[in-house]
C-alpha cells in the first residue's frame, strides 16, 4: 500500500531532551516536508526536500533540523525541544513536479513538558 | 502574502443534503489546489486536485471549482452521509513556492 508513516505517533517529552521523529514513503517520492498543525494557526511549514541531499526551510524551521540521506527516509529532529514545540506534526510527499499531488502522513503528536 | 480563507468555519447539516465548502485566496498566482478532509486525530486525506489551469475536478459525490479570476474555490459534496463528517481544508501551491498554504478549515457535521 502506498503510503507515508510516521513514528512515533505520540510522545510526550521533557524540555531539552532530544528527539528525532520518523518519516518514511514507499513511493519514491522526490519531495517531501514537514508541516506543523496548531489551533487557530493552522498547518505552516517547517522544512522540506527536494531530493537526496537537498533540504531548504520553509516558514517555521527555528529549533528544527531535517537530513535527507536516503530518498524515502526524511526525519524531522529536535535538540533541545521546548514547550511551544507541542503540535500536530505532518510529513508530507510527492513527485517532484508541482503538478503532482501531495499526500500525508498520519500525524505525530508531540507534548513537550 | 497569500492568505486562505474558508468560510464557514462550522457547518451542520441533515443527511442527505446537498453542500458548498467555500475557500478563498488572496493572490491569483497560485500553481495547484487541493482538497483535503481531516478526520480526528488522523491525518490528512487528499480528496481533489485541481491544477490552475483546470476549472473543476470531480470525484464521486465530491466536485471542486476553481476560479482564480475571483480568487475562490469551492467543494461541492452531494447526498450527505454522517460518513463525510471531518474537518475539510484547502491548499494551494503557491507560484514559485514549494509549499502548500491552507486554508484553517471548515469543521463539517452531517446528522444522521
Amino acid at each position: 500500500e502506498a503510503q507515508v508513516t510516521q513514528n512515533p505517533r505520540y510522545l510526550i517529552t521533557v524540555t531539552g531532551k532530544k528527539l528525532t521523529v520518523t518519516c518514511s514513503q514507499n513511493m519514491n517520492h522526490e519531495y517531501m516536508s514537514w508541516y506543523r498543525q496548531d489551533p487557530g494557526l493552522g498547518l505552516r511549514q517547517i522544512y522540506y526536500s527536494m531530493n537526496v541531499e537537498v533540504t531548504d526551510k520553509g516558514d517555521v524551521p527555528e529549533g528544527y533540523k531535517v537530513s535527507r540521506k536516503e530518498k524515502r527516509n526524511f526525519p524531522l529532529i529536535l535538540e533541545s525541544p521546548s514547550p511551544n514545540q507541542t503540535s500536530l506534526y505532518f510529513c508530507a510527499s510527492r513527485y517532484s513536479g508541482r503538478s503532482n499531488e501531495q499526500f500525508f502522513g498520519p500525524g505525530t503528536r508531540l507534548t513537550v513538558l | 502574502k497569500q492568505e486562505v480563507t474558508q468560510i464557514p468555519a462550522a457547518l451542520s447539516v441533515p443527511e442527505g443534503e446537498n453542500l458548498v465548502l467555500n475557500c478563498s485566496f488572496t493572490d491569483s498566482a497560485i500553481y495547484n489546489l487541493q482538497w483535503f478532509r481531516q478526520d480526528p486525530g488522523k491525518g490528512l486525506t487528499s480528496l481533489l486536485l485541481i491544477q490552475s489551469s483546470q476549472r473543476e475536478q470531480t470525484s464521486g459525490r465530491l466536485n471542486a471549482s476553481l476560479d482564480k479570476s475571483s480568487g475562490r474555490s469551492t467543494l461541492y459534496i452531494a447526498a450527505s452521509q454522517p460518513g463525510d463528517s471531518a474537518t475539510y481544508l484547502c491548499a494551494f501551491l503557491q507560484g514559485g513556492s514549494e509549499k502548500l498554504v491552507f486554508g484553517k478549515g471548515t469543521k463539517l457535521t452531517v446528522n444522521p
